[in-house]
């Protein structure tokens, strides 16, 4: 089963527009960890945003945002202010306790394009 | 402080044959996690090095293995390389707690390998 789900398709946003892109996850762990990593077509992850499972409240770092439902199990990035270096992939992903490390289960990801 | 490094930054190999790629942790960092992005899919764990042992596998077979050196660095080597095997391989580095926290990974830029 998928841990990380990301079903948006390719979205558009103008500049200087917030976006908020989807995430959910599956998992049996109490703790755990969220994250999400920008990928510009150059390849490399840039981390974002970092939510723990028993973070009251909700990650914010700069305009990035994070949506954090317990109960409906969802991440959501929000991205304020929208700007042309902002077009990439976005992936959501996630760490669980039980495993004893830092593997990281991703999703299949979300493409923003930011048009001027 | 330097950053993760990767090389090389391509690769183009045949079937059947063996590759070694190799990644520079960020100075600090005990950790190493390997992961295979596929073209339009999310990165994939392969495996986890901590303090030089193997720390964490995902679903790859045997033929995937690795290395991590006393400096924390480490290498990636694939055996009988198959045509699925083309992919961005991308090395993280982090330090790792087994308590609750983001263990943030930092990603090297990626190895892009072929198989012809």
């Amino acid at each position: 089963a998928q841990k990380i789900t990301q079903t948006q398709p390719g979205m558009f946003v103008q500049e200087k527009e917030a976006v908020t892109l989807d995430c959910t996850y599956d998992t049996s762990d109490q703790s755990y960890g969220l994250f999400w990593y920008k990928q510009p077509s150059s390849g490399e992850m840039i981390f974002l945003i970092y939510q723990g499972s028993y973070d009251e409240q909700n990650a914010t770092e700069g305009r990035y945002s994070l949506n954090f439902q317990k109960a409906r199990k969802s991440a959501n990035l929000v991205i304020s202010a929208s700007q042309l270096g902002d077009s990439a992939m976005y992936f959501c992903a996630m760490r669980e306790a039980s495993y004893g490390n830092n593997r990281l289960a991703f999703g299949k990801g979300n493409q923003v394009v930011v048009i001027p | 402080e330097t950053g993760v490094t990767q090389s090389p930054t391509h690769l183009i190999k045949t079937r059947g044959q063996q590759v070694t790629l190799r990644c520079s942790s960020q100075s600090g960092h005990n950790t190493v996690s390997w992961y295979q992005q596929a073209l339009g899919q999310g990165p994939q764990f392969i495996f986890q090095y901590y303090r030089e042992e193997e720390n964490g596998r995902g679903n790859f077979p045997p033929r995937f293995s690795g290395l991590q050196f006393p400096n924390y660095s480490s290498e990636l080597n694939v055996n009988a390389l198959e045509l699925d095997d083309s992919a961005l391989y991308l090395c993280a580095s982090s330090l790792f707690s087994r308590l609750a926290g983001s263990n943030e990974q930092f990603f090297g830029p990626g190895t892009r390998l072929t198989v012809l």
